[in-house]
């Protein structure tokens, strides 16, 4: 079973600042097989990024991803108000469906 | 709009018996493999469960296997999860989601708001 580990725990920041989270699987994946999602209190996650890098329907574009093999990061390049919240990486397999990091959460600082 | 509404959450005692249900709409709901995403309290995001978009094939995590059964009636638009004999560890909010498929690769697109299950005698 492949492991997502995901670093900082915990990430403080100011608006405007520059965000990077960081997730590393256990194994070399596919980045086809690589997602982020951000779940902010009381709501459901909310897809970002699929592909490893590719943003999703409506997310916008101060979200990027990127990486391949072990490593792969999520950048927001100015950040939000909006955007501290804690945010999943996860990995579609076969003998496990979809494996989940154990988050990042982005506090403000 | 497409949307997904989950339901059926509540107390329920260990050894009992609980089905959850989540009804959507907006889109061609028999098309779309779905699944069941379940978070204990102050705890990440732990997959449990999928069906195929004709219900033929499921998939269970590990810690659940041969507990719960999920299961979908595509004349209502709707997937249910089925929880048997649930321990206090299936305590958590349960989400239903739409799985996607690009390039090989599955993703969760779409998520319900999610029901609560509490396992507690």
């Amino acid at each position: 079973e492949i492991v997502l580990t995901q670093s900082p725990g915990t990430l403080s920041l100011s608006p405007g600042e520059r965000a990077s989270l960081s997730c590393r699987t256990s194994q070399s994946v596919s980045s086809a097989f690589f997602s982020w999602y951000q779940q902010k209190p009381g709501q459901a996650p909310r897809l970002l990024i699929y592909g490893a890098s590719t943003r999703a329907t409506g997310i916008p574009d101060r979200f990027s991803g990127s990486g391949s093999a072990t490593d792969f990061t999520l950048t927001i390049s100015r950040l939000e108000p909006e955007d501290f919240a804690v945010y999943y990486c996860q990995l579609y397999g076969k003998s496990v469906m979809y494996t989940f990091g154990q988050g990042t959460k982005l506090e403000i600082k | 709009e497409v949307q997904l509404l989950e339901s059926g959450g509540g107390l329920v005692p260990p050894g009992g018996s609980l089905r959850l249900s989540c009804a959507a709409s907006g889109f061609l709901f028999r098309r779309f493999s779905m699944a069941w995403v379940r978070q204990a309290p102050g705890k990440g995001l732990e997959w449990v469960s999928g069906i195929s978009g004709s219900g033929e094939t499921t998939y269970y995590a590990e810690s659940v296997k041969g507990r719960f059964t999920i299961s979908r009636d595509n004349t209502k638009n709707t997937m249910f999860l089925q929880l048997n004999s649930p321990r206090a560890d299936d305590t958590a909010i349960y989400y239903c989601a739409r799985r996607e498929w690009i390039d090989l690769g599955s993703f969760l697109d779409v998520w319900g708001q999610g029901t609560t299950v509490t396992v507690s005698s």
